[in-house]
């Protein structure tokens, strides 16, 4: 079955900088690749995903990344802020009838 | 947001006893899911149904049990809790647009 694997589990970085956070996927037939994010306390929420048929999305500071060859997308997000602290969660989806499989989470910490 | 509702928010039970967790939506999603994250760890797939008469084990399914009533109504219990049971467990339901999280119940098994 699909298998997904996300790195780093925690990521330090000075507010301001930029973060990359990435996801490999096992099951090449996957086509969906949601990301969500976290906040402490709070439930996970769809913050931006990305088709097979697209290299690359955009939504002002965050993008997405796909390289459907070697089976692997990442999450940017430039210019941090301090309300980007949260866990990122990346997930594959091989079609509407199956489930998301999840990747084990980054905590993304940002230091002012 | 109280598109997906899970009760009760917050839980201390005793080994051994039965506890039922509840989550209704009002998305009018066919699918809907159970999951549990402990610290540090991911979101790991308990039960899942993708409609009124179809329900399916995740992951982790042992010592959990499922009831779907109805397509807005879906249901966790916990036969006999044990002290490892002690999680937070998030419902959810999906549609092609993506998964809606409820707020998540936070169960410590004493």
């Amino acid at each position: 079955g699909e298998n997904v694997e996300q790195h780093p589990s925690t990521l330090s970085v000075q507010e301001g900088d930029s973060a990359v956070i990435k996801c490999t996927y096992s099951d090449s037939a996957s086509n969906y690749f949601p990301w969500y994010k976290q906040e402490l306390g709070k439930r996970p929420q769809l913050i931006i995903d990305i088709r097979s048929n697209v290299g690359e999305k955009k939504d002002q500071r965050i993008a997405v990344t796909l390289n459907k060859t070697a089976k692997h997308f990442s999450l940017h997000i430039t210019e941090t802020q301090p309300e980007d602290s949260a866990v990122y969660f990346c997930a594959a989806q091989k079609g509407s009838n199956y489930q998301l499989i999840w990747g084990a989470g980054t905590k993304l910490i940002i230091k002012p | 947001d109280a598109d997906v509702t899970q009760t009760p928010r917050n839980r201390i039970t005793k080994t051994g006893k039965r506890i039922m967790l509840e989550c209704s939506q009002t998305k009018g999603h066919d699918r809907m899911y159970w999951y549990r994250q402990d610290p540090g760890l991911g979101l790991r797939l308990i039960y899942y149904s993708f409609d009124v008469k179809d329900i399916n084990k995740g992951e982790i399914s042992d010592g959990y049990s499922v009831s779907r009533q109805a397509q807005a109504k879906f249901s966790l219990s916990l036969e006999s809790a044990i002290p490892n049971q002690t999680a937070l467990y998030f419902c959810a339901t999906s549609d092609p647009y993506g998964y809606t999280f409820g707020s998540g119940t936070r169960l410590t098994v004493v």
